[in-house]
């Protein structure tokens, strides 16, 4: 069975600074998808960024962009020029290509950003 | 506009009462996903639904039960039988391309379930 890890429970930082969050996922695929949802206050899971792991290069949203390691098993989220808006639960997930396609969550990271 | 609905946003339960929330999407999307939420942990899969009048147990299927009628509605009935209901409970929908479904999932607003 998969595995995601997020080994950073709760980070800060000062506005229109950088952050990385970090992620480590286990699996035995060669073919999966990763995903980074954005839980504000209201609970709604918004989508973040998708990184598709048969594509070397790096996805990008805007301010949004990640680290993928496949070897290494880590798909990292890294947020440039931080906004207050950015204040959020952010949760890490893993989807097989194959099987049920449901979504394999990290227990989250709280993120605030400092004014 | 197109999207997820969810409701009721809260929801009180007495122990020992069946109760159902509801899951509607207007974004023809053919698969459907209830996921559950508690404090300091991600999201786990309660049910998921590909097509019409079909559907299949997750990880934590045991005390729900769900139904697909129509496209475009996946009701959650939480029974009597769950143990702990008090949860967040997250509907999600995706679209599927070919014979698995790999596109992203969105997700609805949720429903706060409290069992008084």
């Amino acid at each position: 069975a998969q595995t995601v890890t997020q080994s950073q429970p709760e980070m800060s930082v000062q506005e229109a600074e950088t952050v990385t969050l970090s992620c480590t996922y286990d699996t035995s695929e060669s073919n999966y998808y990763l995903f980074w949802y954005k839980q504000p206050p209201s609970r709604q899971m918004i989508l973040v960024i998708r990184q598709e792991a048969y594509k070397q290069q790096n996805a990008t949203e805007n301010r949004f962009s990640v680290n993928f390691q496949k070897a290494a098993k880590s798909f990292s989220l890294k947020i440039s020029d931080s906004q207050l808006g950015d204040t959020a639960m952010y949760f890490c997930a893993y989807q097989s290509n194959f099987g049920n396609e449901k979504l394999t969550f990290g227990t989250g990271t709280r993120l605030t950003i400092i004014p | 506009d197109g999207g997820i609905t969810q409701s009721p946003k809260y929801l009180f339960r007495k122990e020992g009462q069946n109760v159902t929330l509801s899951c509607e999407q207007n974004l023809n999307h053919d698969a459907m996903y209830w996921y559950r939420q508690d404090p300091g942990q991600g999201l786990r899969l309660i049910y998921y639904s590909q097509i019409v009048n079909d559907f299949q147990k997750g990880d934590i299927a045991e005390g729900y039960s769900v139904s697909r009628e129509k496209k475009e509605s996946f009701p959650l009935t939480v029974t009597s039988a769950q143990k702990n209901p008090t949860a967040f409970y997250l509907c999600a929908s995706s679209s599927r391309e070919g014979r698995t479904s790999t596109d992203t999932q969105y997700f609805g607003p949720g429903t706060r379930l409290t069992v008084l």
